[in-house]
């Protein structure tokens, strides 16, 4: 059966600390890997990475894909009350067209 | 364009009572998903179409739930009986190749 893992289950930090949130995944057919934020309404598109090795960057968030051990972090760095959320990750599939969701990481940021 | 479209918002009803969720995606999308997302289970995938066509129903729980996908762009997520464990925010998504988007949810409160 198809399986994303995310860890932790929950976080909280304070403004300024880094962050690193994690994600496993054991699938059949791996196509690439997405992580998306959600606030308080619907989760909206931070990264998809379909190679190994390969680290994507949009301002203090950066995320990396190991192909080879089968997951993902995502990366905050300076984290600001702004990054509070539910940080979710799926996976795609070659052939496929459903993504199959972690449960998440709720993250907390104190000032 | 306006993103997925989701109506109504907000829903409470009554036990017993049907209800239908409502979702326009964007245009030119050619594959759509309901999703249900709880604190208990996180987010599910209840059932996804790929040109109007049903593909993958197995998510939905019971036959009291249905979904039609009537033309490119509309489809309706319907409940009858409506029970309170069926409380929840619903999602409806739209996706071309490899980017997913997600409406901005129905709340449903069955008391």
């Amino acid at each position: 059966e198809d399986k994303v893992v995310q860890s932790p289950l929950s976080l909280v930090v304070h403004e300024g600390d880094t962050v690193t949130l994690n994600c496993s995944y054991e699938v059949t057919n791996f196509r690439s890997l997405l992580w998306y934020k959600q606030e308080k309404k619907a989760p909206t598109f931070l990264f998809m990475l379909t190679s190994s090795g390969i680290e994507k960057k949009s301002g203090r968030l950066s995320s990396i894909l190991d192909k080879k051990e089968l997951f993902s972090i995502l990366n905050i760095t300076a984290t600001q009350t702004g990054d509070s959320a539910i940080y979710l990750c799926a996976v795609d599939f070659v052939g496929g067209n459903k993504l199959v969701f972690g449960a998440g990481t709720i993250l907390r940021v104190k000032s | 364009d306006a993103g997925v479209i989701q109506s109504p918002r907000h829903e409470v009803t009554e036990m017993g009572q049907e209800v239908t969720l409502r979702c326009k995606p964007i245009s030119g999308h050619n594959s759509l998903f309901w999703y249900r997302q709880t604190m208990m289970r996180g987010l599910e995938l209840l059932i996804y179409f790929n040109n109007n066509v049903p593909i993958d129903d197995s998510g939905m729980p019971e036959d009291r739930f249905s979904a039609k996908m009537p033309n490119a762009s509309f489809s309706t997520l319907k409940i009858q009986p409506s029970e309170p464990r069926d409380s929840a925010v619903y999602f409806c998504a739209s996706r071309i190749f490899n980017e997913q988007y997600f409406g901005p949810g129905t709340r449903l409160t069955v008391t």
